[in-house]
């Protein structure tokens, strides 16, 4: 499985952009780069998945270059709900390979 | 359905009393896993399920930890004679095979051994 670095903590205002980046350098050509948030005293939330390019949803963006080394999760305008810890996997789609969950990003968000 | 379940929410045990945890995955997910996660890490794999199989087991599932499932709808998992490193939360995911890095986890069931 690929190994991924992410900051370990993050802080931003209400309102701004929350740009997080994860670095991935040996991709797989059959992996995929998955985003879960996980809240306090809660389980992760799976919130977006890609592959190539750009994948956007009602909560976030997901932004990897062609090279795919890295991706880059985007939160727009975040409020004191988004604080949470946010963590990148990189694995394949589907398959046997379970979920590897490194450390995380904490975000926290500041009114 | 509205998502995975777990019960208990919390569990106090004294050292050496044995647990049972159970998780009701989402009703058309085949596959069902088991995670623990301690303060300030990620969930770390214990074990994964489809239907009523057994696919997986992590090396950190000692003899003392068993899981089943046996109709292939919701699991339990056991751990004998609790020892304090057991404390932590132990969180149950479901999800299709064919999407099986999609995942949709349940609130965690605590475990505090004494």
């Amino acid at each position: 499985l690929a190994k991924t670095t992410q900051p370990i903590s993050m802080d931003s205002y209400e309102g701004q952009e929350v740009n997080i980046t994860c670095s991935h350098n040996n991709i797989a050509t059959n992996d995929y780069i998955t985003w879960y948030q996980q809240f306090p005293s809660q389980g992760p939330r799976f919130i977006i998945q890609g592959y190539k390019t750009k994948v956007t949803n009602e909560v976030a963006s997901l932004f990897i270059p062609a090279d795919r080394k890295s991706s880059t999760l985007s939160l727009p305008r975040v409020s004191l709900s988004d604080t949470a810890v946010y963590y990148c996997l990189v694995g394949p789609y589907s398959g046997n390979t379970p979920l590897v969950f490194g450390k995380g990003t904490r975000l926290s968000v500041i009114a | 359905d509205t998502g995975v379940s777990q019960n208990p929410r919390h569990k106090i045990t004294k050292r050496g009393q044995n647990v049972t945890f159970r998780c009701d995955p989402i009703s058309e997910h085949n596959r069902l896993y088991w995670y623990r996660q301690t303060l300030g890490q990620g969930p770390e794999f214990l074990t994964y399920f489809q239907n009523e199989a057994q696919l997986e087991k992590s090396r950190l599932l000692s003899d003392r930890f068993s899981a089943e499932r046996p109709k292939g709808s919701f699991s339990t998992l056991e751990i004998q004679r609790t020892e304090q490193g057991d404390s932590a939360m132990y969180l149950c995911a479901s999800s299709l095979a064919q999407t099986s890095y999609e995942q949709y986890f349940g609130p965690g069931t605590r475990l505090t051994v004494t």
